[in-house]
């Protein structure tokens, strides 16, 4: 079974400028979810999508966060503008079953560096 | 917000030893997960104990959870240099919005 992929793996920015991540879960799972981990932390859920619904996003910064997942299949970050205080690792995960009770699979992560 | 702490933060071993890891955490939870993240493989799921249960095995790894005390345990036995990673609790918290919340993680070192 292939894992989740992501793209890219590493990514360097000017502040100010856009920036996209890409994410291709595990086959057959419904439930998507993009987090954030800083250096020496856990990470942290920016939004859960089942299915293309995005059924928490509390903890996504909206005025510059956007994400999608059009077909309820692969699914895109976008930080637009990027500030240095974006600077992270950019994980996503899927799990086959609905809701966070279950077993998740992550994804490499995008490392984001902005100077 | 991070609910779990991991304790200690950071643990030195020699192959071959146990290697015991504690998790806190703060508010009910319906089950308690743990991760563990190298450079290698990314962050990887451990194992899965309910709020109902007390111990569960798989393998090298044996957890346990006491709700009473909001902790929970996590016990590799013979280690190998390949456990060197870090290791976090997850924690999915109860009512409302499910929400799995990361600990802050601790770094196993096992040295061959």
């Amino acid at each position: 079974e292939a894992g989740v992929v992501q793209s890219p793996r590493y990514k360097i920015i000017e502040k100010k400028q856009p920036v996209a991540f890409w994410c291709n879960p595990i086959s057959g799972h419904n439930t998507l979810y993009w987090y954030l981990q800083n250096l020496g932390q856990g990470p942290e859920l920016l939004i859960r999508y089942e299915n293309e619904e995005a059924v928490d996003d509390s903890q996504l910064p909206k005025d510059r966060f956007s994400a999608e997942r059009l077909k309820g299949v692969d699914s895109t970050l976008k930080i637009q503008p990027a500030e240095l205080g974006d600077s992270a690792v950019y994980l996503c995960a899927s799990s086959r079953r609905r809701g966070q009770g279950n077993e998740q699979f992550f994804g490499p992560g995008t490392r984001l560096t902005v100077l | 917000s991070q609910q779990g702490e991991e304790d200690p933060q950071a643990l030195s071993i020699q192959e071959g030893e146990n290697a015991t890891m504690n998790c806190s955490y703060k508010t009910s939870i319906n089950n308690l997960q743990w991760y563990r993240q190298n450079s290698g493989r990314g962050l990887v799921h451990l194992i899965l104990i309910r709020s109902n249960e007390r111990e569960k095995h798989s393998g090298r790894l044996r957890v346990t959870l006491d709700t009473s005390k909001k902790s929970s345990s996590l016990l590799i036995t013979a280690s190998r240099a390949a456990d060197t990673a870090s290791y976090f609790c997850a924690t999915l918290t109860q009512g409302g919005s499910e929400k799995l919340v990361f600990g802050k993680g601790m770094k196993l070192t096992v040295n061959p």
